[in-house]
């Protein structure tokens, strides 16, 4: 069954260190989505993909970056972790157009 | 002004009683309109959709679009204990999918 994976499942860093979060979907969707979620925020979108090469930044975006050298993943990178990105971290995704998004399990990040 | 607007709650209601969640949402380029459910601890899961005005109806749940007054709703009939769960509204406008803050359900057996 297709599906949409991430990793780790859960990280403890260090402030100013860099950490990536890998996501990894098997439905050959388009679109793909990065969210933290934080108690009383809902879901808050970090960084988005169309396609390949294509990355736009989300309301949350400072301190993170995608990229999208392939159709089925899209990283996370924190450049220097800080404590306010203290979080659960969740990937997205779905076809083009007006469709649903299946998220990945989560990936619970803690800075020290 | 969040893009899109729910009552964070906690909202509680009495088993078999009706759930009413509502949503207002800020871009009127917005098309589909979605109600994720959440269990504590567990990712998001995919409710209804919703695209026309008026309601849309699956099992015990209804969805309700009014793209003038730019609100959404969803109504859960006979509610149960399993429908405790943190429910989140979502706006899909140019392929961009932007959630509101969520609602905590609970339901008292």
């Amino acid at each position: 069954d297709a599906e949409i994976t991430q990793s780790p499942r859960h990280k403890i860093t260090e402030t100013g260190r860099q950490v990536t979060l890998a996501c990894h979907q098997t439905w050959n969707h388009n679109n793909m989505f990065w969210y933290r979620q934080d108690l009383g925020h809902g879901l808050r979108l970090i960084h988005y993909s169309y396609g390949v090469q294509d990355t736009n930044k989300g309301e949350v975006s400072d301190g993170y970056s995608v990229s999208r050298s392939n159709t089925e993943d899209l990283p996370l990178t924190l450049e220097s972790a800080a404590s306010s990105q203290t979080s659960v971290y969740f990937c997205a995704s779905s076809t083009g157009g007006w469709t649903e998004a299946f998220f990945g399990q989560g990936t619970r990040l803690t800075v020290v | 002004q969040k893009e899109v607007e729910q009552n964070s709650g906690p909202l509680s209601v009495p088993e078999g009683a009706i759930a009413s969640l509502n949503c207002t949402y800020s871009d009127r380029g917005s098309q589909s309109f979605f109600w994720y459910r959440q269990y504590s601890g567990k990712s998001p899961e995919l409710i209804m959709f919703i695209y026309s005005n008026g309601d849309k109806e699956d099992g015990r749940f209804t969805a309700q679009l009014n793209k003038a007054s730019q609100y959404v709703s969803l109504l859960i009939r006979d509610s149960q204990p399993s429908d405790s769960a943190t429910y989140l509204c979502a706006s899909q406008g140019a392929q961009k999918l932007v959630f509101g803050q969520g609602t905590r359900l609970t339901i008292n057996p």
